[in-house]
């Protein structure tokens, strides 16, 4: 059974860089694709992005500017970076991977961390 | 980029009860492959959202079999045979068929 776990600080200051984390335990990193989901409160899911140890990812159109995401198979970790964060950047952030469809229809879920950009 | 709506934000429901929402992609998400590339999401407070249903119709593993969903092309719909409490929440449309991937806004069932 695939487990996640997102970390990362919990306040970020406009316009650095927020940086996570999403460890897997009952797996490898090196099966699945490993995708990062973001709800901001109240409001609705929206796909980050993906990336497989392989080196094949996408992220979306809006965010792809500033999203990096890596794959540690030292550590079997993947993580999320996002530059020049603003407010719009708050969000509950979600690590997410499935075993079905590649990149998508995400059976496993980490809990979540939320991240606030706030000076 | 494919916009999801389900128009109906809230379903009053009682427990017993069966219950339906629907969801609307902006273009058809039928696969050359037969395959509706839309998926089905139940997010209860606090938590992350659980997959129900994958690629339009399949019950993810561990799903209770009163939930079903049925639609193609454009038009989807997630039932529900007799509610639960354990069913009450927020449920999420999200195709799969092209990135950057869209969810819906969300039908919370009350």
């Amino acid at each position: 059974q695939v487990q996640l776990q997102e970390s990362g600080p919990g306040l970020v200051k406009p316009s650095e860089t927020l940086s996570l984390t999403c460890s897997v335990s009952g797996g490898s990193v090196r099966t699945f694709y490993w995708s990062w989901i973001r709800q901001p409160p109240g409001k609705d899911l929206e796909w980050i992005g993906y990336i497989h140890y392989s080196g094949s990812t996408d992220s979306s159109p809006s965010l792809k500017s500033r999203v990096n995401m890596l794959v540690d198979t030292s550590k079997n970790q993947v993580s999320l970076r996002l530059s020049s964060v603003t407010a719009a950047d708050t969000a509950m952030y979600y690590c997410a991977t499935s075993a079905i469809v590649p990149a998508a229809s995400f059976d496993y879920w980490g809990r979540g961390t939320l991240v606030s950009v706030s000076s | 980029d494919i916009v999801m709506t389900q128009s109906s934000l809230y379903l009053a429901v009682t427990p017993g009860e069966p219950a339906s929402i629907s969801c609307k992609s902006s273009q058809s998400l039928l696969h050359s492959n037969g395959y509706n590339y839309v998926d089905w999401f139940l997010q209860r407070p606090g938590q992350p959202p659980q997959l129900l249903i994958y690629l339009g119709s399949h019950r993810a593993s561990g799903v209770p079999d009163r939930f079903s969903g049925s639609g193609s092309g454009t038009d989807f719909t997630l039932k529900i045979s007799s509610v639960e409490s354990e069913d009450f929440g927020v449920y999420f449309c999200m195709q799969i068929l092209q990135t950057p991937l869209t969810f819906g806004g969300g039908t919370k069932v009350e």
